[in-house]
């Protein structure tokens, strides 16, 4: 059985530190594919990224950043000079096939992530 | 355009009453998914509705009841609910269901069973 770990429940940093929540995996696939997604206060869960177990290159969009180490099982999510706007609950998620073919996806257990400002 | 939009945003209802969610996307996709969240929890996997059809039902209790009435729109009809049914209930699409998708949320149903 897939598995995503966020040993991180809560973290809380001062306004423009760097911050890094952690995400390890397991899975016996070949061919899988990670995810990141944010979800603020409001409710909705908003898409990050998306990584196949493929392509080791780290990623950068903006302040955010993510490294994927496959021979650590992990897919840790790095947020440079952090704003009160990235406070939220960030999930790790991890797609293994159903069944039936459909992809389902295994969530990690969330970093509540506060920004004080 | 990433949306998939859910109504309504908020729902009050009784033990004894039945009522329906609401999902809708025009991105195209082909497959949707209906999410239940109880409070510091991660999102847990109802059903998937891939081409219209159901094709996983995560042993979800018959007071749910899941439609598909096209490929954009994706109901979830409730009954007889009981209090801890209360949870924001998310629905998802994707491309096609399979393995290499992203799945894009909706905003999520507050839902309250009193």
């Amino acid at each position: 059985a897939q598995k995503v770990t966020q040993a991180q429940t809560e973290i809380s940093v001062v306004e423009k530190e760097d911050v890094t929540l952690d995400c390890v995996y397991e899975t016996r696939d070949t061919t899988y594919y990670l995810f990141w997604y944010k979800q603020p206060p409001s409710g909705e869960l908003v898409f990050l990224i998306r990584r196949n177990s493929f392509d080791e290159q780290n990623e950068i969009s903006g302040r955010y950043s993510w490294n994927f180490q496959k021979s650590t099982s992990s897919f840790n999510f790095t947020i440079t000079a952090s704003q009160v706007v990235d406070s939220a609950v960030y999930f790790c998620a991890l797609s293994e096939p159903s069944n039936f073919g459909n992809e389902k996806l295994t969530f990690g257990t969330g970093t509540r992530l506060t920004i004080i400002p | 355009d990433t949306e998939v939009t859910q109504t309504p945003k908020h729902l009050v209802m009784g033990m004894t009453n039945k009522k329906s969610l609401k999902c809708e996307q025009h991105m195209g996709h082909r497959a949707m998914y209906w999410y239940k969240q109880k409070a510091k929890k991660p999102p847990e996997l109802m059903f998937v509705y891939s081409y219209e059809k159901l094709s996983i039902n995560e042993s979800v209790p018959s007071r749910f009841s899941p439609e598909c009435p096209n490929s954009s729109l994706l109901n979830l009809h409730l009954h007889a609910l009981q209090p801890e049914d209360s949870a924001l209930y998310l629905c998802a699409s994707s491309t096609v269901g399979g393995v290499t998708d992203t799945q894009y949320f909706g905003p999520g149903t507050r839902l309250t069973v009193l």
